[in-house]
């Protein structure tokens, strides 16, 4: 079945890039996510990709998706301690339905 | 605007207890996810609905889970009997058009703890 692999934990200084990579193994998905779970909460939709595009760009967030190596990034610029929080990569697999990766932890220290 | 609303927020209770979770989808809304958190298996759907018709039940780990939709406005996850493993943080979500391409808003979630 689908599976979608991500880091569990990056840490980053404040003012720093972080960069959050996702790879997957289905090719099918018309749309890419990234959710954003902050402690005590579920998740929020962050940002999304459409297939057909490499790259999004939306204030700080920076999605890059590498279709040829089912890869999808996530870049965060200028990283304030309100962006710690758990960061899922999800992709709609063939199935239709949507797959989450395990979530990759962002710690972000002052 | 209201989002997903899930009760009970927290539960504790007893192996072998009756557990029953409870979701209000968002108004218009035509489809419901169930997923449960862990930290051993992440994020895992159980279950989701479309049009209150239960579409998938794979994910749903054993007979002792159940989920129903008896309306547009409700769904419940039953667990009976309760067990140690299934401590989790149970989230409900919702969505416009089937989910696998438009968001998903979750509810905050039921935290289960089975003693």
């Amino acid at each position: 079945g689908e599976d979608v692999e991500q880091s569990l934990f990056l840490s980053v200084r404040e003012g720093d890039s972080s960069v959050i990579n996702c790879t997957y193994t289905d090719s099918s998905s018309t749309y890419l996510y990234w959710y954003k779970q902050e402690p005590g909460a579920g998740l929020q939709l962050l940002t999304y990709i459409f297939s057909n595009m490499d790259m999004k760009q939306d204030q700080r967030l920076t999605v890059l998706l590498n279709k040829k190596d089912k890869h999808l990034s996530l870049r965060i610029a200028d990283t304030q301690t309100g962006d710690s929080a758990i960061y899922f990569c999800a992709v709609s697999g063939n199935t239709g339905k949507l797959i989450f990766g395990q979530g990759t932890t962002l710690q972000v220290k002052p | 605007d209201a989002g997903v609303i899930q009760s009970p927020r927290h539960e504790v209770t007893e192996m072998g207890q009756e557990v029953t979770l409870r979701c209000k989808p968002i108004s218009g809304h035509n489809s419901l996810f169930w997923y449960r958190q862990t930290m051993m298996r992440g994020l895992e759907l159980l279950i989701y609905f479309n049009n209150n018709v239960p579409i998938d039940d794979s994910g749903m780990p054993e007979d002792r889970f159940s989920a129903k939709m008896p309306n547009a406005s409700f769904s419940t996850l039953k667990i009976q009997p309760s067990e140690p493993r299934d401590s989790a943080v149970y989230f409900c979500a919702s969505s416009l058009g089937g989910g696998n391409t438009g968001e998903l808003f979750f509810g905050e979630g039921s935290r289960l703890t089975v003693l």
